[in-house]
């Protein structure tokens, strides 16, 4: 089967500036995670959807982070306007129906750079 | 609340001798504890879970965990290390039942030295 896949690989901006990250899960998946992943640490939950609901978002940063999945498929998330602490890689994964007891599916992420 | 700690910011270890990579966990109630090791520049892959039964997991690539329920600890096991074990591992718990989101720990660099 195909892998979660996410684009672009890698993303330079300046401070302010707003980015947005794509991720299409593991067909058929209808849990998807997106992380955050500064270095020298674990990945960080951001938001956990459900087909195109929300399950969890308490760990978004809801000032300047966004993320949508319209249609329970594709996720996009967005920074706007980005700071120099949102260096990092962004990782996009996914789970058949999101139990606990499921691991997750990763893609290989965005890395971000914030100059 | 729940927690992971992973002690060991690096393993070193000589290829063909045994290998092991600590964690402990906190949460309250069960826990579904997990691992992933992720290679440069690459996304998390999955190795092994305990979710309930034997205490001694086996996973992906000759790996396994023992499950101790009274230390809290899940730690990481193979028997005879190889260079391209190395890699990043990370421990990961769950609380059990529903969809509880998953904390991961920082991360143990492992090495292995040919």
């Amino acid at each position: 089967e195909a892998g979660v896949a996410q684009s672009p690989r890698y993303k330079i901006i300046e401070k302010r500036q707003s980015v947005a990250f794509w991720c299409n899960p593991i067909s058929g998946h209808a849990t998807l995670y997106w992380y955050q992943q500064i270095l020298g640490q674990g990945p960080k939950l951001l938001i956990q959807f459900q087909n195109n609901g929300v399950v969890d978002d308490s760990q978004l940063p809801k000032d300047r982070f966004s993320a949508e999945r319209l249609k329970g498929v594709d996720s996009t998330l967005k920074i706007q306007p980005a700071k120099l602490e949102d260096s990092a890689v962004y990782l996009c994964a996914s789970s058949p129906d999101g139990y606990s007891n499921q691991p997750q599916h990763f893609g290989d992420g965005t890395r971000l750079s914030i100059l | 609340a729940q927690s992971v700690a992973q002690p060991e910011d690096q393993v070193n270890v000589a290829e063909g001798n045994p290998l092991t990579v600590k964690c402990t966990y906190s949460v309250s109630g069960n826990p579904y504890l997990f691992w992933y090791v992720q290679y440069p520049n690459r996304g998390l892959q999955f190795l092994l879970k305990y979710i309930t039964g034997d205490n001694l997991v086996k996973g992906s690539y000759g790996f396994e965990a023992e499950f101790n329920k009274s230390q809290t600890s899940f730690h990481l096991k193979k028997p005879s290390a190889l260079v391209s074990d190395s890699a990043l591992y990370f421990c990961a718990v769950r609380i059990s039942g529903g969809s509880y989101i998953p904390t991961f720990g920082r991360g143990t660099s492992l090495i292995v030295h040919p």
